[in-house]
Protein backbone atom coordinates (compact mmCIF):
# COMPACT_ATOMS: atom_id res chain seq x y z
CA UNK A 1 0.00 0.00 0.00
CA UNK A 2 0.83 3.64 -0.87
CA UNK A 3 1.68 6.01 2.37
CA UNK A 4 3.75 8.53 3.04
CA UNK A 5 5.01 10.04 6.56
CA UNK A 6 6.18 13.54 8.15
CA UNK A 7 8.79 12.48 11.05
CA UNK A 8 8.11 15.68 13.13
CA UNK A 9 5.16 16.90 14.26
CA UNK A 10 6.05 20.45 14.05
CA UNK A 11 9.45 22.28 13.11
CA UNK A 12 10.39 25.61 15.01
CA UNK A 13 12.96 28.19 12.99
CA UNK A 14 13.82 31.83 12.89
CA UNK A 15 13.03 33.90 10.54
CA UNK A 16 15.42 33.84 7.97
CA UNK A 17 17.08 30.55 8.26
CA UNK A 18 16.28 27.91 6.21
CA UNK A 19 13.54 25.71 6.91
CA UNK A 20 13.20 21.81 6.12
CA UNK A 21 9.86 19.62 6.83
CA UNK A 22 10.35 16.01 5.97
CA UNK A 23 8.98 13.29 4.33
CA UNK A 24 8.98 10.03 3.72
CA UNK A 25 7.14 7.71 1.31
CA UNK A 26 6.54 3.98 0.21
CA UNK A 27 5.21 3.16 -3.31
CA UNK A 28 4.99 0.31 -5.72
CA UNK A 29 5.83 1.96 -8.81
CA UNK A 30 6.79 5.74 -9.62
CA UNK A 31 5.84 8.09 -6.63
CA UNK A 32 3.83 11.33 -7.90
CA UNK A 33 4.60 13.33 -4.65
CA UNK A 34 2.45 16.59 -3.64
CA UNK A 35 2.84 19.23 -0.92
CA UNK A 36 0.69 21.43 0.62
CA UNK A 37 0.25 23.95 2.82
CA UNK A 38 -2.73 25.02 5.32
CA UNK A 39 -3.33 27.82 6.83
CA UNK A 40 -6.14 28.02 9.63
CA UNK A 41 -9.54 27.30 8.82
CA UNK A 42 -8.62 27.36 4.93
CA UNK A 43 -8.78 24.55 2.58
CA UNK A 44 -5.16 23.10 0.88
CA UNK A 45 -3.01 24.93 -1.24
CA UNK A 46 -0.70 23.90 -3.77
CA UNK A 47 2.72 24.23 -3.38
CA UNK A 48 4.78 21.75 -6.00
CA UNK A 49 4.89 18.34 -7.08
CA UNK A 50 7.16 15.85 -8.15
CA UNK A 51 6.17 13.45 -11.62
CA UNK A 52 9.08 12.90 -13.02
CA UNK A 53 12.37 14.76 -14.15
CA UNK A 54 14.30 16.66 -11.88
CA UNK A 55 15.01 16.06 -8.66
CA UNK A 56 14.59 19.30 -7.50
CA UNK A 57 11.49 20.66 -7.66
CA UNK A 58 10.61 24.35 -7.37
CA UNK A 59 6.89 25.53 -6.56
CA UNK A 60 5.05 28.30 -4.75
CA UNK A 61 6.29 31.23 -2.54
CA UNK A 62 9.94 30.37 -2.86
CA UNK A 63 9.48 26.56 -1.77
CA UNK A 64 11.77 23.74 -3.39
CA UNK A 65 11.85 20.41 -2.59
CA UNK A 66 14.05 17.74 -3.06
CA UNK A 67 13.09 13.81 -4.52
CA UNK A 68 15.46 11.50 -3.61
CA UNK A 69 14.96 7.92 -4.85
CA UNK A 70 17.25 6.20 -2.76
CA UNK A 71 16.30 7.66 0.27
CA UNK A 72 12.67 7.29 -0.37
CA UNK A 73 12.47 11.04 0.85
CA UNK A 74 10.87 14.01 -1.02
CA UNK A 75 12.02 16.97 1.68
CA UNK A 76 10.30 20.36 1.73
CA UNK A 77 12.41 23.00 1.75
CA UNK A 78 13.23 27.32 1.79
CA UNK A 79 16.25 29.19 1.70
CA UNK A 80 14.89 31.76 4.06
CA UNK A 81 11.71 31.41 6.36
CA UNK A 82 9.46 33.94 6.74
CA UNK A 83 6.72 34.73 9.29
CA UNK A 84 4.28 34.24 7.03
CA UNK A 85 5.23 30.51 6.27
CA UNK A 86 3.47 29.69 9.87
CA UNK A 87 1.31 27.07 8.37
CA UNK A 88 0.19 23.61 8.27
CA UNK A 89 1.80 21.28 5.81
CA UNK A 90 0.93 18.27 4.38
CA UNK A 91 3.37 15.57 2.03
CA UNK A 92 0.98 13.36 -0.12
CA UNK A 93 1.30 11.07 -2.59
CA UNK A 94 -0.89 9.61 -5.17
CA UNK A 95 -2.46 6.38 -5.29
CA UNK A 96 -3.49 4.54 -8.28
CA UNK A 97 -4.60 1.50 -6.67
CA UNK A 98 -7.67 -0.37 -8.31
CA UNK A 99 -6.54 1.95 -11.48
CA UNK A 100 -8.09 5.48 -9.68
CA UNK A 101 -6.91 8.32 -8.68
CA UNK A 102 -6.47 9.48 -4.65
CA UNK A 103 -4.26 11.37 -2.59
CA UNK A 104 -2.80 9.64 0.38
CA UNK A 105 -1.34 12.14 3.01
CA UNK A 106 0.76 12.37 5.75
CA UNK A 107 -0.18 13.75 9.24
CA UNK A 108 1.04 16.73 8.76
CA UNK A 109 3.90 19.20 10.01
CA UNK A 110 3.12 22.56 11.91
CA UNK A 111 5.43 24.93 10.81
CA UNK A 112 6.37 27.51 13.06
CA UNK A 113 8.40 30.78 12.19
CA UNK A 114 9.47 32.60 14.87
CA UNK A 115 10.60 36.62 14.40
CA UNK B 1 -9.95 31.68 -13.51
CA UNK B 2 -12.46 30.28 -10.67
CA UNK B 3 -11.17 28.17 -8.25
CA UNK B 4 -13.47 25.65 -6.07
CA UNK B 5 -16.09 26.28 -4.39
CA UNK B 6 -17.31 24.71 -1.73
CA UNK B 7 -20.67 25.99 -0.04
CA UNK B 8 -21.57 26.77 2.99
CA UNK B 9 -18.57 27.31 4.65
CA UNK B 10 -19.81 26.31 8.06
CA UNK B 11 -22.38 24.15 9.38
CA UNK B 12 -24.18 23.04 12.49
CA UNK B 13 -26.09 20.52 12.81
CA UNK B 14 -27.71 17.42 15.30
CA UNK B 15 -27.42 14.57 16.31
CA UNK B 16 -29.11 12.57 13.79
CA UNK B 17 -30.22 14.86 11.36
CA UNK B 18 -28.40 14.73 7.34
CA UNK B 19 -26.43 17.05 6.03
CA UNK B 20 -25.54 18.23 2.01
CA UNK B 21 -22.42 19.56 1.29
CA UNK B 22 -21.66 21.48 -2.22
CA UNK B 23 -18.80 21.90 -4.06
CA UNK B 24 -18.28 23.37 -7.72
CA UNK B 25 -15.23 22.44 -9.57
CA UNK B 26 -12.82 24.21 -11.86
CA UNK B 27 -14.23 24.80 -15.08
CA UNK B 28 -13.53 21.76 -17.36
CA UNK B 29 -12.44 19.19 -14.49
CA UNK B 30 -14.35 16.50 -14.42
CA UNK B 31 -13.24 14.33 -11.48
CA UNK B 32 -14.37 15.68 -7.83
CA UNK B 33 -12.84 14.08 -4.40
CA UNK B 34 -13.69 14.20 -1.01
CA UNK B 35 -11.90 14.11 1.81
CA UNK B 36 -12.27 14.35 5.78
CA UNK B 37 -10.33 16.01 7.91
CA UNK B 38 -10.26 15.55 11.82
CA UNK B 39 -7.09 16.33 14.53
CA UNK B 40 -7.01 12.79 15.26
CA UNK B 41 -7.67 11.18 11.98
CA UNK B 42 -5.50 13.61 9.61
CA UNK B 43 -6.85 13.93 5.71
CA UNK B 44 -8.59 11.25 4.77
CA UNK B 45 -10.15 9.99 1.11
CA UNK B 46 -14.06 9.60 1.19
CA UNK B 47 -14.63 9.21 -2.77
CA UNK B 48 -14.11 10.59 -6.15
CA UNK B 49 -16.50 11.00 -9.07
CA UNK B 50 -16.20 11.18 -12.80
CA UNK B 51 -18.36 12.30 -15.01
CA UNK B 52 -21.22 11.54 -12.55
CA UNK B 53 -19.82 8.14 -11.46
CA UNK B 54 -18.37 6.98 -8.33
CA UNK B 55 -15.31 5.67 -9.14
CA UNK B 56 -13.22 5.38 -6.04
CA UNK B 57 -14.63 5.31 -2.44
CA UNK B 58 -12.76 5.20 0.83
CA UNK B 59 -13.08 3.45 3.95
CA UNK B 60 -16.24 5.15 5.55
CA UNK B 61 -20.13 4.01 6.33
CA UNK B 62 -22.73 3.89 4.26
CA UNK B 63 -23.98 7.06 5.46
CA UNK B 64 -21.52 8.88 3.53
CA UNK B 65 -22.69 9.20 0.24
CA UNK B 66 -22.05 11.24 -2.52
CA UNK B 67 -23.21 11.90 -6.25
CA UNK B 68 -22.07 14.24 -9.64
CA UNK B 69 -24.01 16.13 -12.13
CA UNK B 70 -23.53 16.69 -15.55
CA UNK B 71 -22.14 19.81 -15.18
CA UNK B 72 -19.39 18.28 -12.77
CA UNK B 73 -20.59 19.60 -9.39
CA UNK B 74 -20.78 17.68 -6.82
CA UNK B 75 -22.92 16.83 -3.34
CA UNK B 76 -22.18 14.89 -0.53
CA UNK B 77 -24.77 14.08 1.81
CA UNK B 78 -23.97 12.55 5.31
CA UNK B 79 -27.17 10.73 7.39
CA UNK B 80 -27.96 10.55 10.55
CA UNK B 81 -25.03 12.56 12.05
CA UNK B 82 -22.48 11.31 14.48
CA UNK B 83 -20.35 13.28 17.10
CA UNK B 84 -17.84 12.12 15.39
CA UNK B 85 -18.36 13.00 11.80
CA UNK B 86 -17.64 17.04 13.17
CA UNK B 87 -14.85 17.96 10.16
CA UNK B 88 -13.49 20.19 7.72
CA UNK B 89 -14.75 18.37 4.27
CA UNK B 90 -12.43 19.30 1.54
CA UNK B 91 -13.48 18.62 -1.95
CA UNK B 92 -10.97 18.48 -4.71
CA UNK B 93 -10.91 18.60 -8.14
CA UNK B 94 -8.82 17.54 -11.00
CA UNK B 95 -8.49 17.63 -14.96
CA UNK B 96 -5.61 14.55 -15.10
CA UNK B 97 -5.50 13.09 -11.84
CA UNK B 98 -1.56 14.56 -11.84
CA UNK B 99 -2.64 17.82 -10.10
CA UNK B 100 -5.70 18.84 -7.49
CA UNK B 101 -7.08 22.23 -6.46
CA UNK B 102 -8.71 22.17 -3.24
CA UNK B 103 -11.57 24.09 -2.03
CA UNK B 104 -11.78 25.81 0.93
CA UNK B 105 -13.66 23.57 3.00
CA UNK B 106 -17.16 23.35 4.54
CA UNK B 107 -16.81 22.98 8.78
CA UNK B 108 -19.48 20.56 9.93
CA UNK B 109 -20.49 20.67 13.67
CA UNK B 110 -21.92 18.10 15.06
CA UNK B 111 -23.70 18.77 18.68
Amino acid sequence: AQSVAQPEDQVNVAEGNPLTVKCTYSVSGNPYLFWYVQYPNRGLQFLLKYITGDNLVKGSYGFEAEFNKSQTSFHLKKPSALVSDSALYFCAVRDISGGYNKLIFGAGTRLAVHP
Amino acid sequence: KAGVTQTPRYLIKTRGQQVTLSCSPISGHRSVSWYQQTPGQGLQFLFEYFSETQRNKGNFPGRFSGRQFSNSRSEMNVSTLELGDSALYLCASSLDGFGYTFGSGTRLTVV
